[in-house]
């Protein structure tokens, strides 16, 4: 079983380029979440979904769009990257509301320099 | 809104040691709470989580947490750690009447031979 899974695993950027993370789910779940991490700062929330066509703002969204056209694909789309945005991206999915257990991808280190 | 407190950046230990990690909560409504490990280069995996009934849950791997109302913590223990446990460890709350779960800081545990 693949579950979540999330490309490229690792990227550089120049500032004020774009680019698109992927994050794909083989399980059927509603419930899509991308979050980052940072040292020392644990997982913040950037967007978060609940089904195809409904998408929504998390904590830390700004510099950052989504979309959601079907089930199994929630990608993630930077359009002017920043030196903030240097992170650990990780896509996360979940079968119920409560989200009681949440399956997470493997992660994209991405930089910008 | 909810948040978390992990008391503890880094615990280094002995092997066959026991370790406890420490969690603590706020929130203003009902929660479910969480714990999940992440091994280096890996996305995160659910150890344990409370939703309701007996406040000790046992999870994977030989953990156990302990939910406290009254000192709204979550403490997460082993009581005999291997080299294998080495990861860092997050605390994650969500309000029973909302979907999105916050993360802790992250405690990263070293075992030591």
């Amino acid at each position: 079983n693949a579950g979540v899974t999330q490309t490229p695993k690792f990227r550089i950027l120049k500032i004020g380029q774009s680019m698109t993370l992927q994050c794909a789910q083989d399980m059927n779940h509603n419930y899509m979440y991308w979050y980052r991490q940072d040292p020392g700062m644990g997982l913040k929330l950037i967007y978060y979904s609940v089904g195809a066509g409904i998408t929504d703002k998390g904590e830390v969204p700004n510099g950052y769009n989504v979309s959601r056209s079907t089930t199994e694909d929630f990608p993630l789309r930077l359009e002017l990257a920043a030196p903030s945005q240097t992170s650990v991206y990780f896509c996360a999915s979940s079968y119920d509301r409560r989200g009681e257990k949440l399956f997470f991808g493997s992660g994209t280190q991405l930089s910008v320099l | 809104a909810q948040s978390v407190t992990q008391l503890d950046s880094q615990v280094p230990v002995f092997e066959e040691a026991p370790v406890e990690l420490r969690c603590n909560y706020s929130s203003s409504v009902s929660v479910y709470l969480f714990w999940y490990v992440q091994y280096p280069n890996q996305g995160l995996q659910l150890l344990l989580k409370y939703l309701s009934g007996s406040t000790l849950v046992k999870g994977i791997n030989g953990f156990e947490a302990e939910f406290n109302k009254s000192q709204t913590s979550f403490h997460l223990r082993k009581p005999s750690v291997h080299i294998s446990d080495t990861a860092e460890y997050f605390c994650a709350v969500r309000s029973t009447n909302d979907y999105k779960l916050s993360f802790g800081a992250g405690t990263t545990v070293t075992v030591r031979a």
